[in-house]
């Protein structure tokens, strides 16, 4: 079934903090995992993206992580800063597929 | 940097009314992609297209059309517009189908009463 859920819906963390985006997925033939963030009045746009060869993906503060066997994988925002409020969209797709299929979206709020 | 543009950035329409949404990539991308976004559904599919003169049909195509001009432009027809098409749309293109990054336009804001 091609769906991905996301969750939280919101979350707010202090400043410092690292915030925790979770999504999951049901089809196993998903093979690309963006994803994208969204702040207030703007379009999404990408931030980091992973392949199943790989467990974790870093790039600076953000780090996902990937679990195969349980069909998860979550964005980590290590030392949460206030400009890091905005809306964050998880996406799977595979290759013989042009849609990317997406979460419902998780509004992050840090507070300082 | 990718260039999508989307015009016009705010519409206001009557149930039944005719509207045109147009989006122009500068980024020589093949594919490009309308979607809607609304509270609580995150960003869905109405339809894509991998060229000039080609379109496929996304995930809530009811009650829209679209037509791909040229590689650079892409349109979104509302003929018979009605209020559950009160939603922000936004047009993105991508180099490669899906596996590759989506740039955005500025989203169109589209409200039917």
């Amino acid at each position: 079934q091609q769906q991905v859920r996301q969750s939280p819906q919101s979350l707010t963390v202090w400043e410092g903090e690292t915030a925790i985006l979770n999504c999951s997925y049901e089809d196993s033939t998903f093979d690309y995992f963006p994803w994208y963030h969204q702040f207030p009045g703007e379009s999404p746009a990408l931030l980091i993206a992973i392949r199943p060869v790989s467990n974790k993906k870093e790039d600076g503060r953000f780090t996902i992580f990937f679990n195969k066997r349980e069909k998860k994988f979550s964005l980590h925002i290590a030392d949460s800063q206030p400009g890091d409020s905005a809306t964050y969209f998880c996406a799977a797709s595979m290759d013989s597929n042009y849609q990317l299929i997406w979460g419902s979206g998780t509004k992050l709020i840090i507070k300082p | 940097e990718a260039a999508v543009t989307q015009s016009p950035r705010n519409k206001v329409t009557v149930t039944g009314g005719n509207v045109t949404l147009s989006c122009r990539q500068t980024n020589s991308h093949n594919y490009m992609y309308w979607y809607r976004q609304d509270t609580g559904h995150g960003l869905r599919l109405i339809h894509y297209s991998y060229g000039a003169g080609n379109l496929q049909i996304g995930d809530v195509p009811d009650g829209y059309k679209a037509t791909r001009t040229t590689q650079e432009d892409f349109f979104l027809l509302l003929e018979l517009a009605s209020p559950s098409q009160t939603s922000l749309y936004f047009c993105a293109s991508s180099g490669t189908p899906n596996t590759g990054q989506l740039y955005f336009g500025e989203g169109s804001k589209l409200t039917v009463l």
